[in-house]
Parts: structure tokens; C-alpha cells; sequence
């Protein structure tokens, strides 16, 4: 069975401070895909990256990071001088197996709240 | 124009009572979802249709049916609605065959049921 844990329920900082959302995830499965989508207050959500289980790269974009450890099962997400729109639920999700017929598993989210 | 589009955004209703809720996508995916976020913002999987066929079907009462009547469409119908049926519903899309695959999934702006 798949599982992801968003350890962190609500996170709450000021802006242009660095903030890190946790994520640890797993799974039985050699390949797999870790996602992390956000939710602003208006509801819609919103893909960030996608990572599958052989590129351990870290990537940036813009004040966006995410770090990628296998050895720890972790994929977390740091945002860089945070600003009040940062602000949002923000979800960690995992997808595994070779064949396309799988689902995105979430985390239960981690909400985000930027004050100016 | 909308990627993936849901209709209504706002449905509220009476116990008892059946409703649709209907989507869209003009992305040429393959493969569509229906996910189910509760009050707490659980995001979890309902349906999965690829190319028209039910590829997962969770734990999901039977008063729920989806209904494909092409790749591009999905529909959800909810039979003698319950207080507990109130949640956000997303559609989404991913492209899970040929080539390029998108295992990252294209949300809907999302359906808020209430049920009175």
C-alpha cells in the first residue's frame, strides 16, 4: 500500500522568511512519481513539479525548491522568501507502478499561512 | 480556455434528492478521474476511466455512478444524496498511454455539494 505523510498540519511565517513542507512517503514500488500540488483560498488546485524515482536531482523554479532523498524516503518542498500569496494548502502525492493505471495518493495536506 | 472544466461549481441540495455533476477536459487526455476532498481537505480517489472504460473504482457507495460518454467527458451522478456526501468533488485528466505521458493529473476547479 501506498501512504504519504504531510507531517506538518499548518505552518505559519512571515513574509520573506524560508519555510520547508515536509513529505515522507511509501511505497513497494521500484518506480514511482512524487507530486506536489497547491490549493490557494479560491480552491483550485494547482500541479507544482512531478519527480519519478530515478532522478534524485534536486530542482529549483525560481523561489521554489525541492529536495529529492530516497534514502530517507522524503521529498520536501522549501520556498524561498515566502510572500502573503504563497499562502495555501499545499499537498504532497505519490503515484507508483509501472503501468498507467495508477492513482495519485495525498498527503493531508499542509496549510501554508503567510503574513505580511 | 478552461483545461478541465466542472459544472456546476456550487450545488446545494436536499437529502434525498439525486444530482450530476458534470466535466470536461479538452486537453486530448485519456484517462479522468473523480476525487472527493472533505472538510478536512482529504483529497482521495473515487473513479478512474481511461479511454472510456472503469479502470479503479474505490470504496465508493453504489448511490454514486460515473458515467464516460467519450475521452473527454466524465460525469458523476449521486443517487438519494446524504448529509455526509457534502464535499468538494474534482474532476481531473492525465495522459497515461502513448507518448508523451502525463502522470501528473490536471485538476477541475471543483464542485461544492452541500447537503441539507
Amino acid at each position: 500500500a501506498q501512504k504519504v505523510t504531510q507531517a506538518q498540519t499548518e505552518i505559519s511565517v512571515v513574509e520573506k522568511e524560508d519555510v520547508t513542507l515536509d513529505c515522507v512517503y511509501e511505497t513497494r514500488d521500484t518506480t514511482y512519481y512524487l507530486f506536489w500540488y497547491k490549493q490557494p483560498p479560491s480552491g483550485e488546485l494547482v500541479f507544482l513539479i512531478r519527480r519519478n524515482s530515478f532522478d534524485e536531482q534536486n530542482e529549483i523554479s525560481g523561489r521554489y525548491s525541492w529536495n529529492f532523498q530516497k534514502s530517507t524516503s522524503s521529498f520536501n518542498f522549501t520556498i524561498t522568501a515566502s510572500q502573503v500569496v504563497d499562502s495555501a494548502v499545499y499537498f504532497c502525492a505519490l503515484s507508483g507502478g509501472r503501468s498507467g493505471y495508477s492513482t495519485l495518493t495525498f498527503g493531508k495536506g499542509t496549510m501554508l499561512l503567510v503574513s505580511p | 480556455d478552461t483545461a478541465v472544466s466542472q459544472t456546476p461549481k456550487y450545488l446545494v441540495t436536499q437529502m434525498g434528492n439525486d444530482k450530476s455533476i458534470k466535466c470536461e477536459q479538452n486537453l486530448g487526455h485519456d484517462t479522468m478521474y473523480w476525487y472527493k476532498q472533505d472538510s478536512k481537505k482529504f483529497l482521495k480517489i473515487m473513479f478512474s476511466y481511461n479511454n472510456k472504460e472503469l479502470i479503479i473504482n474505490e470504496t465508493v457507495p453504489n448511490r454514486f455512478s460515473p458515467k464516460s460518454p467519450d475521452k473527454a467527458h466524465l460525469n458523476l451522478h449521486i443517487n438519494s444524496l446524504e448529509l455526509g456526501d457534502s464535499a468538494v468533488y474534482f474532476c481531473a485528466s492525465s495522459q497515461l498511454g502513448g507518448n508523451p505521458t502525463t502522470r501528473e493529473l490536471f485538476f477541475g476547479e471543483g464542485s461544492r455539494l452541500t447537503v441539507l
